[in-house]
């Protein structure tokens, strides 16, 4: 694909609920990040992935959220027992070389907790 | 804790004039990027600036990165009321991700 695929573009579920986010990267980008927004804010740090494996995942907030990458592509985010202070655009952006590259962004999830 | 912070958190000004943003942080950088997002989409990058370097051009854009003070400017000449947008800066803080300011939001008054 031309760009990062984010789906669903919009979530709405209701609290104690499970959900998934998908994040389809640019093909041949081994780096792929989860960001979270709130309004207003900039981007915060979830986690990192390098191929397969979670290089860095201090920005999770809980043992409710939890990704993977098990074939060093796709992503799922997950969210278990959501909260409504989950409610956020969540954003997923992939990058050829990490450090030296820029990132590329999807358009994000929007997911709200009723 | 975000790295990064921009000022001012919101700037207007008349299409045709020029837009200054700065951004501080906090620790050591490899390299300091510049993101421009639109409403309800996704951060578009823009510019980056490698720590060894002190200034940086791409079309209308100017940037500056004063390390001895932890800071970068964004300059956006000649603005258009397209420019309208939020900017973010970035930086690695010496790992393998980026870390965000909190944003300059910019209105450009056709």
């Amino acid at each position: 694909g031309a760009g990062v695929s984010q789906t669903p573009s919009n979530k709405v579920t209701e609290k104690g609920k499970y959900v998934e986010l998908r994040c389809d990267p640019i093909s041949g980008h081994t780096a792929l990040y989860w960001y979270r927004q709130s309004l207003g804010q900039g981007p915060e740090f979830l986690i990192y992935f390098q191929g397969t494996g979670a290089a860095d995942d201090s920005g999770l907030p809980n043992d409710r959220f939890f990704a993977v990458r098990p074939e060093g592509s796709v992503s799922t985010l997950k969210i278990q027992r959501t909260e409504r202070g989950d409610s956020a655009v969540y954003l997923c952006a992939s990058s050829l070389k990490p450090k030296i590259s820029p990132l590329h962004f999807g358009n994000g999830t929007r997911l709200t907790v009723t | 804790s975000q790295q990064g912070e921009e000022d001012p958190q919101a700037l207007s000004i008349q299409e045709g004039e020029n837009a200054t943003m700065n951004c501080s942080y906090k620790t050591s950088i490899n390299n300091l990027q510049w993101y421009r997002q639109n409403s309800g989409r996704g951060l578009v990058h823009l510019i980056l600036i490698r720590s060894n370097e002190r200034e940086k051009h791409s079309g209308r854009l100017r940037v500056t990165l004063d390390t001895s003070k932890k800071s970068s400017s964004l300059l956006i000449t000649a603005s258009r009321a397209a420019d309208t947008a939020s900017y973010f800066c970035a930086t690695d803080a010496g790992a393998n991700n980026l870390f965000f300011g909190t944003g300059t939001r910019l209105t450009v008054i056709p």
